[in-house]
């Protein structure tokens, strides 16, 4: 089936660095999305974006983070500068139109230290 | 307070059992109720979906019921088979561009042969 490809599986950095998730969404899908999952807890919901714009945003998305996806290449999400709890596994999905299924990667796990 | 519940946390059947997972949700908006399975290291992929129009899904040896009025839905795995062990997630949303998916903590199946 369609694949979403996350780019590494692993990374680890110091904090107040910056640090950028790379995410492959599935070829000719049109909405792209982050969510963050702690070990223990759930999945959460960052960020969506379409048409080159954040459509919508959760609480958890701070100020330090960043999406874009310049020029059809991968969607991005980029943290600066990171922080201890930014320790977390980070999925991203596409979709196609609204309502259609949601595909996911298999996740960067993200360690700051 | 968790938008999405589920229970039980984990769960254990011999081969040939139906597994019932069940879920529960806070926001009545929500209309549209994916079940996601994740097997460890991959990312979740969709198993079978409810609109709140309805109040049963059937997929194979999966089938999912649905009660808007108290808020609840149950996902049978009929025959289930050791390679349905994972862990199952319930989600929901408002089924629109803009929202994201709220994700329940999972319940984790393992079936015995």
């Amino acid at each position: 089936g369609p694949k979403v490809l996350q780019i590494p599986s692993h990374q680890i950095i110091d904090m107040g660095q910056m640090v950028t998730l790379n995410c492959d969404p599935v070829s000719n899908h049109l909405y792209f999305y982050w969510y963050k999952q702690i070990l223990g807890q759930q999945m959460e919901f960052l960020v969506n974006f379409y048409n080159g714009k954040v459509m919508e945003k959760s609480k958890l998305f701070k100020d330090q983070f960043s999406v874009e996806r310049p020029d059809g290449s991968y969607f991005t999400l980029k943290i600066q500068p990171t922080a201890l709890e930014d320790s977390a596994v980070y999925f991203c999905a596409s979709s196609g139109q609204p309502g259609t299924e949601v595909f996911f990667g298999k996740g960067t796990r993200l360690t700051v230290v | 307070q968790q938008q999405v519940r589920q229970s039980p946390q984990s769960l254990t059947v011999w081969e040939g059992e139906t597994a019932i997972l069940n879920c529960s949700y806070e926001d009545s908006t929500f209309n549209y109720f994916p079940w996601y399975q994740q097997f460890p290291g991959e990312g979740p992929a969709l198993l079978i979906s409810i609109r709140s129009v309805s109040d049963k899904k059937e997929d194979g040896r999966f089938t999912i019921f649905f009660n808007k009025r108290e808020k609840k839905l149950s996902l049978h795995i009929t025959d289930s088979q050791p390679g349905d062990s994972a862990t199952y997630f319930c989600a929901a949303t408002l089924n629109n561009y803009a929202q994201g998916l709220t994700f329940g903590l999972g319940t984790r199946v393992s079936v015995f042969p």
